[in-house]
């Protein structure tokens, strides 16, 4: 079976500043998907980051980026430049084969809670 | 609008009642899902279906159905509700053909079962 572990049930930044979450992951499998992704307050999921595990290369968005470590398992999400609308819920997620089937299984790690303090 | 809506977003219903929450979709997905959230489990799937005459159980199935009226909707089922099915539910679409087959959510319906 799949996991994913967030060692971190909580942590806190200043506004402005940089903050890494991480995640680890065991799985036989080659290939996968990684995905981080937010709940703030009002609960909603969204979307933050996703890596292919065959692309060396880490991934990127705005202010949010991983840092892909294939061999180590290792999948952390970095935030520069801190806002307060960061604060949320950070969830790591993995995807792969669902078993005998051609789509993906998609498994969540426990969460990060992350506070940006003014 | 949003593309993936769940309704109710809240409800709170007594031990043995039966209730449905509903999940509809516009990004014309194929895939739906739904999944429950426990404080400190994370998500965690209760049924999955790949088109309308496809349905999968997932992690936790027990306790709950579900139904794909359309390719627009899916409803999960609580036949008879007990107070540990407290949770907060997610409804979530794919689609398989759009390069990483990532996973979109609804808003949550927060039940509460007494």
């Amino acid at each position: 079976a799949q996991t994913v572990t967030q060692s971190q049930p909580e942590m806190s930044v200043q506004e402005a500043e940089t903050v890494t979450l991480s995640c680890t992951y065991d799985t036989s499998e080659s290939n996968y998907y990684l995905f981080w992704y937010k709940q703030p307050p009002s609960r909603q999921m969204i979307l933050v980051i996703r890596q292919e595990a065959y692309k060396q290369q880490n991934a990127t968005e705005n202010r949010f980026s991983v840092n892909f470590q294939k061999a180590a398992k290792s999948f952390s999400l970095k935030i520069s430049d801190s806002q307060l609308g960061d604060t949320a819920m950070y969830f790591c997620a993995f995807m792969t084969h669902f078993s005998g089937a051609g789509s993906y299984q998609l498994t969540f790690g426990k969460g990060t809670k992350l506070s940006v303090i003014p | 609008d949003a593309d993936v809506t769940q309704t109710p977003r809240n409800r709170i219903t007594k031990t043995g009642k039966r209730i449905m929450l509903e999940c509809s979709q516009t990004k014309g997905h194929d895939r739906m899902y739904w999944y429950r959230q426990d404080p400190g489990l994370g998500l965690r799937l209760i049924y999955y279906s790949f088109d309308v005459k496809d349905i999968n159980k997932g992690e936790i199935s027990d306790g709950y159905s579900v139904s794909r009226q359309a390719q627009a909707k899916f409803s999960l089922s609580l036949e008879s509700a007990i107070p540990n099915q407290t949770a907060l539910y997610f409804c979530a679409t794919s689609d398989a053909g759009q390069g990483i087959e990532t996973q979109y959510f609804g808003p949550g319906t927060r039940l509460l079962v007494l």
